[in-house]
């Protein structure tokens, strides 16, 4: 059964730092990764999608890495925002169009 | 509609009674999910929908819930005789076919009193 761990589970960093929040996961046999945000009393949106052969994807100030055969991946923010705030999850699928399967996330403050 | 939208945002039932949460995934989006979220937990996996094929069901907590999907459009998630372990926050996604991003709705948050 896949398992899906996210460290920290929380993080309160100052406005303007970099970070790095982490995914790890027990199967490494994944077709994607899925990162997304979840703000207070919200839905999860969208952030990025790393399918299983590529290495990293970037939009904006984030970028998403894989490492698949060990089984990690990585969210790097650069230049944190107070609108960053939220709780950050990841979600592998094994298979196309198979279920996603989510970490319990980091929630993330950002201090201005 | 531009997104995933579920009704209603918030539900209060009481013990026992029936209810019914709807999902209007994205226009010609094939594949629809279920999910719950309950208080300080993750995610947890209900149903999938693809398509024409047979629903995997594999998610679902007991045989009080079920959930159907009308002309591979909209879906219903109903749950019968709810109980206090139901409330939970009940999310829908939906996605263009079996590969891309994943889009969720806001939530329909279920109270059981």
């Amino acid at each position: 059964k896949q398992e899906v761990t996210q460290i920290p589970a929380a993080l309160s960093v100052p406005e303007g730092e970099n970070l790095v929040l982490n995914c790890s996961f027990t199967d490494s046999a994944i077709y994607n990764l899925q990162w997304f945000r979840q703000d207070p009393g919200k839905g999860l949106t969208s952030l990025l999608l790393i399918q299983s052969s590529q290495r990293e994807q970037t939009s904006g100030r984030l970028n998403a890495s894989l490492d698949k055969s060990s089984g990690r991946s990585t969210l790097y923010i650069a230049a944190s925002q107070p609108g960053d705030s939220a709780t950050y999850l990841c979600a592998v699928e094994k298979s196309s169009g198979d279920k996603l399967t989510f970490g319990t996330g980091t929630r993330l403050a950002v201090r201005p | 509609g531009a997104g995933v939208s579920q009704s209603p945002s918030n539900k209060v039932t009481e013990k026992g009674k029936d209810v019914e949460l709807r999902c209007d995934p994205i226009s010609g989006h094939t594949a629809l999910y279920w999910y719950r979220q309950s208080l300080g937990q993750g995610l947890e996996f209900l149903i999938y929908f693809q398509g024409n094929s047979a629903p995997d069901k594999s998610g679902l907590p007991s045989d009080r819930f079920s959930a159907e999907r009308t002309g591979g459009s909209v879906s219903t998630l109903t749950i019968q005789r709810t109980q206090q372990e139901d409330s939970a926050v009940y999310l829908c996604a939906s996605r263009l076919d079996r590969v891309g991003e994943a889009f969720f709705g806001q939530g329909t948050r279920l109270t059981v009193v």
